[in-house]
């Protein structure tokens, strides 16, 4: 049984563009959370979805980030016109239900380098 | 929002000595999470501490919540070189699933 898999494993992007950060859940779990790293700061709350259902996009930046999570395939974290600041590391948590008592594993990251 | 402290923020540490890691809530604690962070990789699970009094074991970790004080510890007996890394104490802000709230992280080195 796979873990949560993020592909890529490091992404370089020049300002402007889009960046496309994926991720697969471990096999039977159907919660995917997106979480932020910024270089010397803490690990913050993104976006929470289920399949197909946005449920909570309370920690996401309102402009040029978006989140979906398909019936079929992964996951994906869509950050359109990317700028300097928007380079960190973004992880992906998955669990089997949501909060009592489950615990979320997360993926290796990805890094996204803005140049 | 609930925060999360941790303390301390680094710990280098000789190899074979114990070390006790802190993370205080500025709120009610209705699970708590512990995680390894290796340099530059992923978030690894150790434990998750539910109940006030809870303590965990996991090969020579072990780890409490108080849940009065809102404050859990993560404890280290007999560190080794392969205990170093970056420990994050994850909160459910309000029982309301994975949606974790962060501490800072407290960063560990040990000596050989």
């Amino acid at each position: 049984n796979a873990g949560v898999m993020q592909n890529p494993r490091h992404l370089v992007r020049r300002r402007g563009q889009e960046a496309r950060l994926r991720c697969s859940p471990m096999k039977g779990h159907s919660h995917v959370y997106w979480y932020r790293q910024l270089p010397e700061e803490g690990l913050k709350f993104m976006v929470y979805l289920q399949k197909e259902n946005i449920i909570d996009e309370s920690g996401m930046p309102k402009e040029r980030f978006s989140a979906e999570f398909p019936k079929e395939g992964p996951s994906i974290l869509r950050i359109q016109q990317v700028v300097r600041g928007d380079s960190a590391a973004y992880f992906c948590a998955s669990s089997t239900l949501q909060g009592l008592n489950t615990e979320a594993f997360f993926g290796q990251g990805t890094r996204l380098t803005v140049v | 929002s609930q925060e999360l402290e941790q303390s301390p923020q680094s710990l280098i540490v000789q190899e074979g000595k114990n070390l006790t890691i802190n993370c205080t809530s500025s709120k009610t604690l209705y699970g708590l999470y512990w995680y390894k962070q290796k340099y530059g990789e992923g978030l690894i699970f150790l434990m998750m501490l539910q109940k006030g009094g809870e303590e965990k074991s996991h090969e020579k970790i072990t780890a409490k919540l108080d849940e009065k004080k809102q404050q859990s510890s993560l404890h280290i007996t007999a560190s080794q070189p392969s205990h170093a890394g970056i420990y994050l104490c994850g909160a459910e802000p309000h029982n309301a699933g994975n949606m974790l709230t962060f501490g800072g992280g407290t960063r560990l080195m040990v000596k050989p």
